[in-house]
């Protein structure tokens, strides 16, 4: 069966600190995937989206950068994170192609930046 | 650009009762629209699609789609305390993103 992971669930960091969050799915290749983020009280945020390995789209500009380096692994990064990055990150797949797509989403990771 | 409008509510109704969710959207080319339930601290769940014109039913749900009116809802039949959560409608337009709605907090009271 096709799954999706993605870690950790919580994170506390400075200001300042670098970032280093990780997904990884299962059971199936060259997924679409994508990053989000959700802030308190606010919708869903998507920061970047991948097709494929190397292949990455940046749909807000920040100080946050992603890369894909396998198949089957999307990872977002930061050097140094500042408190507006608070928020709740999720990795997400799509699976299918138009119309008929579905997007289904990773158990996410709850960062506070102090 | 693409929107997608929720009202935000709460949205309180009592157990058993039919539970509305309404949903509108800007690009009328969309093709492809997503209810998501999302309880505090976990991640959206996927719970119902919906492509063409018209009543989907799943269960006690009933997606509803009406694209002359850009117009999308979510009926939950015989509300449930465990059905109060966030319900997030999300909407795709034929490219690789869905767009989301901020959500509608349901409250069902005992």
């Amino acid at each position: 069966s096709q799954t999706i992971h993605q870690w950790p669930a919580t994170l506390v960091q400075p200001v300042g600190s670098p970032l280093s969050l990780e997904c990884t799915v299962e059971g199936t290749s060259n997924p679409n995937l994508y990053w989000y983020r959700q802030a308190a009280g606010r919708g869903l945020q998507l920061l970047f989206y991948s097709v494929g390995i190397g292949q990455i789209s940046s749909e807000v500009p920040q100080n946050l950068s992603a890369s894909r380096p396998q198949d089957r692994q999307f990872i977002l990064s930061s050097k140094k994170l500042l408190l507006s990055d608070s928020g709740f990150y999720l990795c997400a797949w799509r699976v299918g192609g138009q119309p008929n797509e579905k997007l289904f989403f990773g158990s996410g990771t709850q960062l506070s930046v102090l | 650009q693409k929107e997608v409008e929720q009202n935000s509510g709460p949205l309180s109704v009592p157990e058993g009762a039919i539970a509305s969710l309404n949903c509108t959207y800007s690009d009328r080319g969309s093709q492809s629209f997503f209810w998501y339930r999302q309880y505090s601290g976990k991640s959206p769940e996927l719970i119902m699609f919906i492509y063409s014109n018209g009543d989907k039913e799943d269960g006690r749900f009933t997606a509803q789609l009406n694209k002359a009116s850009q117009y999308v809802s979510l009926l939950i039949r015989d509300s449930q305390p465990s059905d109060s959560a966030t319900y997030l409608c999300a909407v795709g337009s034929g490219y690789s993103t869905l767009t989301f709605g901020k959500g509608t907090m349901l409250l069902v009271s005992p």
